[in-house]
């Protein structure tokens, strides 16, 4: 069993709607953050979250919004999404004092009609 | 210029055999990390082996050895005695610098395909 919890896991969702990705870690673990993985493509970082302050946020759109309220739980809020954002959504974790591994989720599959 | 290149997208073994997945990587650090991680169909991302930069031991973790050959600038996957459960993506990726894991670097990654 993971300890870096996704849900959902599978999202189908209009373009119009708003939802939102949850994760949560059981890791004692002081940083999070978000992947995208689409098809073909290396995994792109979107945002990072170090000891709930948002440390990084790789140029995207402002239909994705991230919420870190506490160090164990990252929330990606979705809204006016397009057809191209159809992706696996990958949540991940790290001590922050280590740099040695990062931990992930099972991940989310969004699909956007 | 690609920072990770992993050269073979697919690759078929037949089972029981040993697999050697291939990565080499670009930086100009002297501290740096590399990473595999393994992808089921499923989706979630598995760590699998990590290897600083300034170890002088090739990692290894169970049937998983890495391959590091700094001066080849290489860090070639090495699966002992493949399991039909190992079939999946496989991806390389790298830590630019030291402590800070918000640079992964990732490889485009190789899909292992494991015949009964």
């Amino acid at each position: 069993e993971t300890g870096v919890t996704q849900t959902p896991r599978h999202l189908v969702m209009g373009m119009t709607n708003k939802k939102s990705l949850k994760c949560e870690q059981h890791l004692g673990h002081n940083a999070m953050y978000w992947y995208k993985q689409s098809a073909k493509k290396p995994l792109e970082l979107m945002f990072v979250y170090s000891l709930e302050e948002r440390v990084e946020n790789n140029s995207v759109p402002s239909r994705f919004s991230p919420e870190c309220p506490n160090s164990s739980h990252l929330f990606l809020h979705l809204h006016t999404l397009q057809p191209e954002d159809s992706a696996l959504y990958l949540c991940a974790s790290s001590p922050q004092s280590s740099g040695n591994t990062i931990y992930f989720g099972e991940g989310s599959w969004l699909t956007v009609v | 210029a690609q920072k990770i290149t992993q050269t073979q997208p697919g690759m078929f073994v037949q089972e029981k055999e040993a697999v050697t997945l291939d990565c080499t990587y670009d930086t100009s650090d002297q501290s740096y990390g590399l990473f595999w991680y393994k992808q089921p169909s499923s989706g979630e991302m598995i760590f699998l082996i990590y290897q600083g930069s300034y170890d002088e031991q090739n990692a290894t973790e169970g049937r998983y050895s890495l391959n590091f050959q700094k001066a080849r600038k290489s860090a070639n996957l090495v699966i002992s005695a493949s399991q039909l459960g190992d079939s999946a993506m496989y991806f390389c990726a790298m830590r630019e610098g030291p402590g800070s894991n918000y640079q992964l670097i990732w490889g485009a990654g190789t899909k292992l395909i494991i015949k009964p």
